[in-house]
C-alpha cells in the first residue's frame, strides 16, 4: 500500500494525558499537512511541512500542540495535558512539491477521545 | 478569509437517481479538490479540478473558476455513494493548505 498512513487509529485517554500520533506520507511526496476533524464540521488546517521544515502553523494550534518531520519523511503530532475539546479526528495529508500539481491525499486519519 | 459554501447541507435519494452538488467560494482559487468521506471518516479524491470539467464514470465535475463555483454531478447513484461530500481550495498566498466547506451529506437508499 503506497497511500498515507497513520497510527494509532484509534486513541482514548484521560484528560491532562499526553498522546503522540505519526503519519508516514506518500514516499515521493515532500509536502505534508495535519487538519484536524469535529463532528459534522469540515477539516480545518494546522500545520504544514516542507521536508523537515515546519512553514506554517494554524492559530488553532495551541502551545499544548507540537509537529515535528524529523527527515523530511514521517512526521509526529503530540497533545500535551490534553482536553476534552481535544477530542477530534486527526488528518494527514501529503502532496507533491511546489511548482506542480498539489493535489493533497489523505490518510485514514487518528481518532482521538479524551475522558 | 475565503468562505467555501456547500449546498445542499444534506440530500436523501433513491437509488438510481441523479444528483448535483454545488461549490461555492468567495475568493479566486488556485485549486480546487472533490472529496467523499466514507463512514469511517477516510477522504477519498474524487477530482482535482481547479477549472474545467473533468469524469470519472459515474461522477464528473465543473469548475468555473471565474464566476467561483464548482459542480460535482452523480448520476444513477448507488448506496455506496453514501457519506459526506467535501469541496476543498486553495488560495493564493498560502501554503497550499485546504480550506473545506461544512460538506453535503448524501443518504442512496435502496
Amino acid at each position: 500500500d503506497t497511500g498515507v498512513s497513520q497510527n494509532p487509529r484509534h486513541k482514548i485517554t484521560k484528560r491532562g494525558q499526553n498522546v503522540t500520533f505519526r503519519c508516514d506520507p506518500i514516499s515521493e511526496h515532500n509536502r505534508l499537512y495535519w487538519y484536524r476533524q469535529t463532528l459534522g464540521q469540515g477539516p480545518e488546517f494546522l500545520t504544514y511541512f516542507q521536508n523537515e521544515a515546519q512553514l506554517e502553523k494554524s492559530r488553532l494550534l495551541s502551545d499544548r500542540f507540537s509537529a515535528e518531520r524529523p527527515k523530511g519523511s514521517f512526521s509526529t503530532l503530540e497533545i500535551q495535558r490534553t482536553e476534552q475539546g481535544d477530542s477530534a479526528m486527526y488528518l494527514c495529508a501529503s502532496s507533491l512539491r511546489p511548482g506542480l500539481n498539489n493535489e493533497q491525499f489523505f490518510g485514514p486519519g487518528t481518532r482521538l477521545t479524551v475522558l | 478569509g475565503i468562505q467555501v459554501e456547500q449546498s445542499p447541507p444534506d440530500l436523501i435519494l433513491q437509488e438510481g437517481a441523479n444528483s448535483t452538488l454545488r461549490c461555492n467560494f468567495s475568493d479566486s482559487v488556485n485549486n480546487l479538490q472533490w472529496f467523499h468521506q466514507n463512514p469511517w471518516g477516510q477522504l477519498i479524491n474524487l477530482f482535482y479540478i481547479p477549472s474545467g470539467t473533468k469524469q470519472n464514470g459515474r461522477l464528473s465535475a465543473t469548475t468555473v473558476a471565474t464566476e467561483r463555483y464548482s459542480l460535482l454531478y452523480i448520476s444513477s447513484s448507488q448506496t455506496t455513494d453514501s457519506g459526506v461530500y467535501f469541496c476543498a481550495v486553495t488560495v493564493g498566498g498560502s501554503q497550499g493548505n485546504l480550506i473545506f466547506g461544512k460538506g453535503t451529506k448524501l443518504s442512496v437508499k435502496p
